[in-house]
């Protein structure tokens, strides 16, 4: 049990179906993150939020669209998405980003988009 | 921009075997790194997490290295079990993790 959730687990969607990703952490932590997993890939940061302002976004298209209401919540709110998108996305948290600290990730979202 | 490698892709070995997981980074300006399994499908556990001032952390049948100056890390479990079967990933950095690409391990039986 790492402390941080996200659901679903799993998500199969059209291009035009519109959808969100959630992430829970129960760490008490300040910075979340999310990151693409694809295959045969290095995981890649898509955006970073600290005390819910967001600090980066690594030059992710705008059909992806973060938002951290606080600091325990995130979401991935998706639309329109390509089928290159399909992926396992995962979610992380720190106590601070600023900080020489561990991230601690949730399990993920597998993605499929058809 | 950092880079970093992870040698061998893949790596297949008897149970009981020491193995080496090897790691480099193109960027010696690091706050930490941080070694994680990942099993299939699922989220990443973090193992050993070494900062830049240290040189290695242990962690039961793992240890892991760290020499900055030369860019490289190396991850060492001894008496290897099926149950280590995953893929083991490399990550630095401090607040923004750069990822290797991972080595998959599998220990057979």
């Amino acid at each position: 049990e790492t402390g941080v959730t996200q659901t679903p687990r799993h998500l199969v969607m059209g291009m035009t179906n519109k959808k969100s990703l959630k992430c829970e952490q129960h760490l008490g932590h300040n910075a979340m993150y999310w990151y693409k997993q694809s295959a045969k890939k290095p995981l890649e940061l898509m955006f970073v939020y600290n005390f819910k302002e967001q600090t980066e976004n690594n030059s992710v298209p705008s059909r992806f669209s973060p938002e951290c209401p606080n600091s325990s919540h995130l979401f991935l709110h998706l639309h329109t998405l390509q089928p290159e998108d399909s992926a396992l996305y995962l979610c992380a948290s720190s106590q601070d980003f600023r900080d020489v600290i561990a991230q601690y990730f949730g399990p993920g979202t597998r993605l499929t988009v058809l | 921009k950092q880079e970093v490698t992870q040698i061998p892709a893949a790596l297949s070995v008897p149970e009981g075997e020491n193995l080496v997981l090897n790691c480099s980074f193109t960027d010696s300006a690091i706050y930490n790194l941080q070694w994680f399994r990942q099993d299939p499908g699922k989220g990443l556990t973090s193992l050993l997490l070494i900062q830049s001032s240290q040189r290695e952390q242990t962690s039961g049948r793992l240890n892991a290295s760290l020499d900055k100056s030369s860019g490289r890390s190396t991850l060492y479990i001894a008496a290897s079990q099926p149950g280590d079967s995953a893929t083991y990933l490399c990550a630095v950095g401090g607040s923004r993790l750069t990822f290797g690409e991972g080595t998959q391990l599998t220990v057979n039986p």
